[in-house]
C-alpha cells in the first residue's frame, strides 16, 4: 500500500524566516496531496492541498510544490510567524484496499521563535 | 461551513468502564465518517471507516468488539470504548465527508478531538 515519509520531524526557525517540509510517497498513481496543521490539543485543519495535474499552488504565505517524477511534495511557509508554530502533517489518498483513506506522514513539529 | 464537533472534548474514566464519544457534522450530511487515534508525538492512525446505515470497516489490528462504532444518522457517529484500560488512553479524532453534495472524493473535515484518560 501507499507509504508517506515526512522530514524533518522537528524544525525550528526564526520569525520571518522560511520553513520547508518535505514528503515522499510510494504510489506513483497518487493524485491528491493535502497538508494539515494541528495545534496542541486540537484536530488537524486542512491548510492547503494540491492535485497531481499541477506542480505548484500558493495561498498567501503558504505554498505546496509537487514533483511527480521524484514522488515528493513540499510545504513552503514564508515570513513565518509565532502562530505558525504547530505540527504539520502531509498526506495522500490511498488506493486499492486503502481506497479513499488518508495516509499521513509522521508529522513535523515547527517552532517559530520570536 | 463544513464543521465537525466532538463531545466530550476530554473524559476521564476508570479502568473497566465504557465511554462513548460523539462526532457530529453540524452543517452537512456526513455520508462517511472516519475515526482516528493519536498517541503523543505521533501521527494519526485510522481505526475505522463508517458509512451511514452500514457496519463500520475496521483497520487491521483494531478490535471491533472493543471499539464499537455506530453511524445511525447522517450527522452523528459514535465511538464506544468498551472495558477501557490505561493503554486506551489517547486522543481520538473523527473526520467526516459528504459524497452526495458535489464534494470532491478527497474532502474531509476533522473534529477537534477527544482526550481520553483511563485511570
Amino acid at each position: 500500500g501507499e507509504n508517506v515519509e515526512q522530514h524533518p520531524s522537528t524544525l525550528s526557525v526564526q520569525e520571518g524566516d522560511s520553513a520547508v517540509i518535505k514528503c515522499t510517497y510510494s504510489d506513483s498513481a497518487s493524485n491528491y496531496f493535502p497538508w494539515y496543521k494541528q495545534e496542541l490539543g486540537k484536530g488537524p485543519q486542512l491548510i492547503i492541498d494540491i492535485r497531481s495535474n499541477v506542480g505548484e499552488k500558493k495561498d498567501q504565505r503558504i505554498a505546496v510544490t509537487l514533483n511527480k517524477t521524484a514522488k515528493h511534495f513540499s510545504l513552503h511557509i514564508t515570513e513565518t510567524q509565532p502562530e505558525d508554530s504547530a505540527v504539520y502533517f502531509c498526506a495522500t489518498i490511498g488506493r486499492g484496499n486503502q481506497g479513499g483513506k488518508l495516509i499521513f506522514g509522521q508529522g513535523t513539529e515547527l517552532s517559530v521563535k520570536p | 461551513g463544513a464543521v465537525v464537533s466532538q463531545h466530550p472534548s476530554w473524559v476521564i474514566c476508570k479502568s473497566g468502564t465504557s465511554v462513548k464519544i460523539e462526532c457530529r457534522s453540524l452543517d452537512f450530511q456526513a455520508t462517511t465518517m472516519f475515526w482516528y487515534r493519536q498517541f503523543p508525538k505521533q501521527s494519526l492512525m485510522l481505526m475505522a471507516t463508517s458509512n451511514e446505515g452500514s457496519k463500520a470497516t475496521y483497520e487491521q489490528g483494531v478490535e471491533k468488539d472493543k471499539f464499537l462504532i455506530n453511524h445511525a444518522s447522517l450527522t452523528l457517529s459514535t465511538l464506544t470504548v468498551t472495558s477501557a484500560h490505561p493503554e486506551d488512553s489517547s486522543f481520538y479524532i473523527c473526520s467526516a465527508r459528504d459524497l452526495t453534495s458535489g464534494w470532491s472524493l478527497y474532502e474531509q473535515y476533522f473534529g477537534p478531538g477527544t482526550r481520553l484518560t483511563v485511570t
